[in-house]
């Protein structure tokens, strides 16, 4: 069975610090994907990062960097710096080897005071 | 690249009544998938389209829902007969499969369907 778990419900942090969002995955696959989304409160789903099963080098995209750890099936992203407009709700999710189902976890909302 | 496509944004109906929504894909997508987002929950995958073909939809919810994608372009979702526990955030997303791997899914804005 495949699983994502977002530990974090709720995250606040003041404008300007350092955040990670947790993600642990499960699955029998030995290849795959994971991604991370961005919802914002307007409703709809950003695409942040795709990263699949083989390549387990740290990316990173401005403020944003993702550390993925196949030894213990985590998949985290750290805002650097955050600021207001990343207050959103942050979604981590696994597409199987077939590439058409992904599963999502719940989701961590952050909330970052000015 | 004008985005997935989804319509109406917000439908209000009442328990019993059929809804359909529409989605239209990003043109050049080959793949479309549907999804339902309760609150406070991430997407659950419903069913998915290869081109006209549906290829999975042993996750919609029951046979009161059912999907098409007549020409492999805009895809529909029905409910027919609503219960209140279909008041939910309905999401299609679609994707270009192509020997690249697994591109990412692009999301369309939702449909919120409340069933009063």
């Amino acid at each position: 069975a495949q699983k994502v778990t977002q530990a974090q419900t709720e995250i606040s942090v003041v404008e300007k610090e350092d955040v990670t969002l947790d993600c642990v995955y499960e699955t029998r696959d030995t290849t795959y994907y994971l991604f991370w989304y961005k919802q914002p409160p307007s409703g709809e789903l950003v695409f942040l990062i795709r990263r699949n099963s083989f390549d387990e080098q740290n990316e990173i995209s401005g403020r944003y960097s993702w550390n993925f750890q196949k030894s213990t099936s985590s998949f985290n992203f750290t805002i650097t710096a955050s600021q207001v407009v990343d207050s959103a709700v942050y979604f981590c999710a696994l597409t199987n080897t077939g590439g058409f189902k992904t599963i999502f976890g719940a989701g961590t909302r952050l909330f970052v005071k000015a | 690249d004008t985005g997935v496509s989804q319509n109406p944004r917000h439908k209000i109906t009442k328990r019993g009544q059929n809804v359909t929504f529409r989605c239209d894909p990003i043109s050049e997508h080959n793949r479309l998938y549907w999804y339902r987002q309760t609150l406070g929950q991430g997407p659950e995958f419903l069913t998915y389209f290869q081109n006209e073909a549906q290829l999975e939809k042993s996750r919609l919810l029951s046979d009161r829902f059912s999907a098409e994608r007549p020409k492999g372009s805009f895809s529909t979702l029905e409910i027919q007969r609503t219960e209140q526990g279909d008041s939910a955030m309905y999401l299609c997303a679609s994707s270009l499969v192509t020997g690249q791997g697994r591109q990412p899914q692009h999301f369309g804005d939702g449909t919120r369907l409340s069933i009063l």
